[in-house]
């Protein structure tokens, strides 16, 4: 099976412009989580969707938003860049049906390596 | 609120030596805890997780890691360490259901010849 994949792997972006990060989970997998990871806050939780509706979301600003398609495919969306949302934003994907989050073995894209300057 | 103490960003070992790897964890129910790695530009890939049966738990490439409730802790040990075991590890904690994981800081193992 494919893993989860994450599209781009690179980015860089000035402040004030917005940006879309994809996500493909493993087939079959219905839950896709978002997690940014920076060297200062370390991971922390964006938000999950399961079968296109947000079941968690982290506390994050308006600005960070995602959608989940009908394919299980997710996108994250962050608009009004700031410096300080330069991080690796991680995708996992898990097969949602074993419960949540909480107990579920999620499996984690290589991610995107967003730089704002 | 749950949350996970790692001691020590840093851990260094020499080949074939013991790692202990520490985590710590606050939860005011039952907990679910996990152990993660990341290599180098890649993403987390479970180690182990314990989700409330046996307190011993082993994970893949020969980690395990013990569950102690009076102590609040989660450690992850392998009685021998390999060069390709040094990335960094990470202790989450849940607490189950429809929860989401809270992660520890990282501890990065070095691992010398």
């Amino acid at each position: 099976k494919a893993g989860v994949t994450q599209t781009p792997r690179y980015l860089i972006k000035t402040r004030g412009q917005q940006v879309t990060l994809s996500c493909s989970p493993i087939s079959g997998h219905r839950s896709v989580s978002w997690y940014q990871q920076t060297p200062g806050q370390g991971l922390q939780f964006l938000f999950e969707y399961f079968s296109e509706t947000q079941r968690n979301k982290g506390n994050f600003p308006g600005r960070f938003s995602g959608r989940q398609f009908s394919n299980s495919r997710s996108e994250m969306n962050v608009s009004t860049l700031e410096l300080g949302d330069s991080a690796l934003y991680l995708c996992a994907s898990s097969t949602g049906l074993a419960g949540g989050l909480g107990t579920d073995t999620q499996y984690f894209g290589p991610g995107t390596r967003l730089t704002v300057l | 609120a749950q949350s996970v103490t790692q001691l020590g960003s840093h851990v260094s070992v020499s080949e074939g030596a013991l790692v202990l790897l520490r985590c710590n964890y606050s939860s005011s129910v039952p907990p679910y805890l996990f152990w993660y790695v990341q290599y180098p530009n890649q993403g987390l890939q479970l180690l182990l997780k314990y989700t409330s049966a046996a307190t011993l738990v082993k994970g893949i490439n020969g980690f395990e890691a013990e569950f102690k409730k009076s102590e609040t802790s989660f450690h992850l040990t392998k009685p021998s360490a390999h060069m390709s075991d040094a990335a960094e590890y990470f202790c989450a904690v849940s607490e189950g259901g429809y929860s989401t994981l809270t992660f520890g800081k990282g501890t990065m193992l070095l691992v010398s010849p």
